[in-house]
């Protein structure tokens, strides 16, 4: 049974830098074609993708966050990281942690999902 | 960026009725070296992270019910549930793995009439 867990911070400050953890169990990310990806959903909003590392350590980011966005895997520990910075309050959301789903082509869907992690962004 | 329109914002059915939710593509996400279609749909009840219904458009995922449904191709895709039971009531969204970056359509709230 694959699970995720995301966790981080709750509150974050403008302009700080935000840092979570997504910590995996039922699969290795050691194993071709698997990634782990992050999506946030803003209070009310819609889904948006945000980034993903695959097996290999390619990584995928989201052109419109790309600049501030860096994400990273710890295959000992079953872990993904994210970071995000120069936080802005327009970033608080709920941010998601997921497993690519396999054999999704050249691109991916999530299967299964972490329960999320909300994350304000306020002073 | 692939813009996934989906139609209506929200829909109230009886219980055992038909529902239907369109999404709409803004180019098409129809791959010609595969003939797939890069288009899931999820399901996200409230207070909980979305769960897959479908992939490649029409592919339903193991464990989901029959009563749902994906179809179309191209840019026009629709998911239907073909009786809808009081643990549907939700709120589903289409996505599109064709291009980075992936993107949502904006969600369709579905109620009981």
């Amino acid at each position: 049974q694959i699970t995720l867990k995301e966790s981080g911070p709750t509150l974050v400050k403008p302009t700080q830098t935000l840092t979570l953890t997504c910590t995996f169990s039922g699969f290795s990310l050691s194993t071709s074609g698997v990634g782990v990806g992050w999506i946030r959903q803003p209070p009310g909003k819609a889904l948006e993708w945000l980034a993903l590392i695959y097996w290999d350590d390619d990584k995928r980011y989201s052109p419109s966050l790309k600049s501030r966005l860096t994400i990273t895997k710890d295959t000992s520990k079953n872990q993904v990281v994210l970071t995000m910075t120069n936080m802005d309050p327009v970033d608080t959301a709920t941010y998601y942690c997921a497993h690519r789903g396999p054999n999704s082509g050249g691109g991916a869907w999530f299967d299964p999902w972490g329960q999320g992690t909300l994350v304000t962004v306020s002073s | 960026d692939i813009v996934l329109t989906q139609s209506p914002d929200s829909l109230a059915v009886s219980l055992g009725e038909r529902a239907a939710i369109n999404c709409k593509s803004s180019q098409s996400v129809l791959s010609s070296s595969n003939n797939k279609n890069y288009l899931t749909w999820y399901q996200q009840k409230p207070g909980q992270p979305p769960k897959l219904l479908i992939y490649w458009a029409s592919t339903r995922e193991s464990g989901v019910p029959d009563r749902f449904s994906g179809s179309g191709s191209g840019t026009d895709f629709t998911l239907t549930i073909s009786s809808l039971q009081a643990e549907d009531v939700a709120v589903y969204y289409c996505q599109q793995y064709y291009s980075i970056p992936w993107t949502f359509g904006q969600g369709t709230q579905v109620e009981i009439k």
